[in-house]
């Protein structure tokens, strides 16, 4: 069974504008990861923030996480046609859940 | 470096025949994963091998579904007597021995699309 769930499934936006995806998870965690996916093929890894950590930023990637809430989300800012792909959070050490995704579509 | 390569990129088989897929890990890698990701269920963990430790294969959905990483490197995921429901990528990741509080980057190949016919 999925452990996240991603919202929202789909979100399209205009080049330029910022993107924020949000994830839940159901169980206690160590660390949750964010990856992106093109064209339904390999996955890329994007960050990992941990669960002691609140709020991680990585270029223009910036991910929250909020263990009471069981929640994390994704924010893209500035977003870039090369932005469009699929976006997954992951929790696990090994056997990684994955949420369904967040299919981003950055309009030209 | 070279990341994880998969073989094939493509695979097209027939309901009832056997298919192996091939994983080559990232040089160093010493965890190795199989996923497979299909319309109806998502992205599903399959199986880990962790060294020489025996493999958690908590995710195989049946016994038609093996796996084998030979001297510690490649891996082959068999699928014997495929079925349509078979069809989905089959992604391979790896990652380095287990850091403090499970923080290993999984690093994951381009994946091969099955479809059975």
């Amino acid at each position: 069974s999925q452990q996240g769930e991603e919202d929202p499934q789909a979100l399209s936006i205009q080049e330029g504008e910022n993107a924020t995806m949000n994830c839940s998870y159901k169980t206690s965690i160590n660390n949750l990861q964010w990856y992106r996916q093109n064209s339904g093929r390999g996955l890329v890894h994007l960050i990992l923030i941990r669960s002691n950590e609140r709020e991680k930023h990585s270029g223009r990637l910036r991910v929250t996480l909020d263990t009471s809430k069981k929640s994390s989300s994704l924010l893209i800012t500035a977003s870039r046609a090369a932005d469009t792909a699929s976006y997954f959070c992951a929790t696990g050490a090994q056997k990684l859940v994955f949420g369904q995704g967040t299919r981003l579509t950055i309009n030209p | 470096g070279a990341g994880v390569s998969q073989s094939p990129s493509n695979k097209v088989t027939e309901k009832g025949k056997d298919v192996e897929l091939r994983c080559d890990p990232i040089s160093g890698h010493t965890a190795l994963y199989w996923y497979r990701q299909s319309l109806g269920q998502g992205l599903e963990f399959l199986i880990y091998f962790q060294g020489n430790s025996a493999p958690d294969k908590s995710g195989l959905p049946s016994d038609r579904f093996s796996a084998e990483r030979t001297g510690g490197s490649v891996s082959t995921l068999t699928i014997q007597r495929t079925q349509q429901e078979d069809s989905a990528v089959y992604l391979c990741a790896s990652s380095l021995a287990r850091l403090a509080g499970g923080r290993e980057t999984q690093y994951f190949g381009p994946g091969t699309r099955l479809l059975v016919l």
